[in-house]
């Protein structure tokens, strides 16, 4: 059953606004993590933030914030003031608390952004 | 520092072909995983490690062996390279602290 659903294949954003990407997830164990990783046309896998389940406030990393609403099993990222660098494959991701899946991630289908001038 | 790498950058196969796809981490790091990522999809799990010695199956792990028997390294073997094993193949490392997930810069791999 998939773990991490993002429902939003594609959007398009200006240049400057703001952007949320949706995220949500399935879990039943108390402990895990949130990813969201930027993937741009060169391929690698860019880490962009973290949210610990326990964690008691949103992340943020400077431009990028975690929308985190732990009851609706939602995890959506805020981009804000978009730059045209910021097109890009996004993918959320989570890893489930346990010791024996430390090294396991669950990938979401992944939202393509294109920003726009 | 390196991180986590990958060799080779790319590769292409014939069918029925062996080969093994080499990654390696620098960060003492003890879990290590290989995932495929294919076109319009999310990274998919392989095969993954919990330390050296210790290999266990992901959501694909059908084609592909593992083995660890360093820290460092953790190779992913094709047995007999099928098309539908074309795909771009990430390694990733994690470290103690739930933020830490490397990811290695990619094999991008052909079968023909």
């Amino acid at each position: 059953a998939q773990k991490i659903t993002q429902t939003q294949p594609g959007m398009f954003v200006q240049e400057k606004e703001a952007v949320t990407l949706d995220c949500t997830y399935d879990t039943s164990d108390p402990s895990y993590g949130l990813f969201w990783y930027k993937q741009p046309s060169s391929g690698e896998m860019i880490f962009l933030i973290y949210q610990g389940s326990y964690d008691q406030q949103n992340a943020t990393e400077g431009r990028y914030s975690l929308n985190f609403q732990k009851a609706r099993k939602s995890a959506n990222l805020v981009i804000s003031a978009s730059q045209l660098g910021d097109s890009a494959m996004y993918f959320c991701a989570m890893r489930e608390g346990r010791t024996d899946s430390w090294g396991k991630l669950q990938f979401g289908a992944g939202t393509q952004v294109v920003v726009t001038p | 520092n390196a991180g986590v790498t990958q060799t080779p950058k790319f590769q292409v196969l014939k069918t029925g072909q062996s080969m093994t796809l080499q990654c390696a981490q620098d960060m003492n790091h003890e879990y290590m995983s290989w995932y495929r990522q294919d076109p319009g999809m999310g990274l998919r799990l392989i095969h993954y490690s919990v330390g050296a010695g210790i290999t266990d199956q992901g959501e694909v792990p059908n084609g592909y062996n593992v083995s660890r028997s360093t820290t460092e390294d953790f190779p992913l073997r094709l047995l007999s390279a099928a098309p539908s094993q074309t795909s771009v193949y990430f390694c990733a490392s994690s470290g103690d602290r739930p933020y830490e997930q490397y990811f290695g810069p990619g094999t991008r791999l052909t079968v023909t």
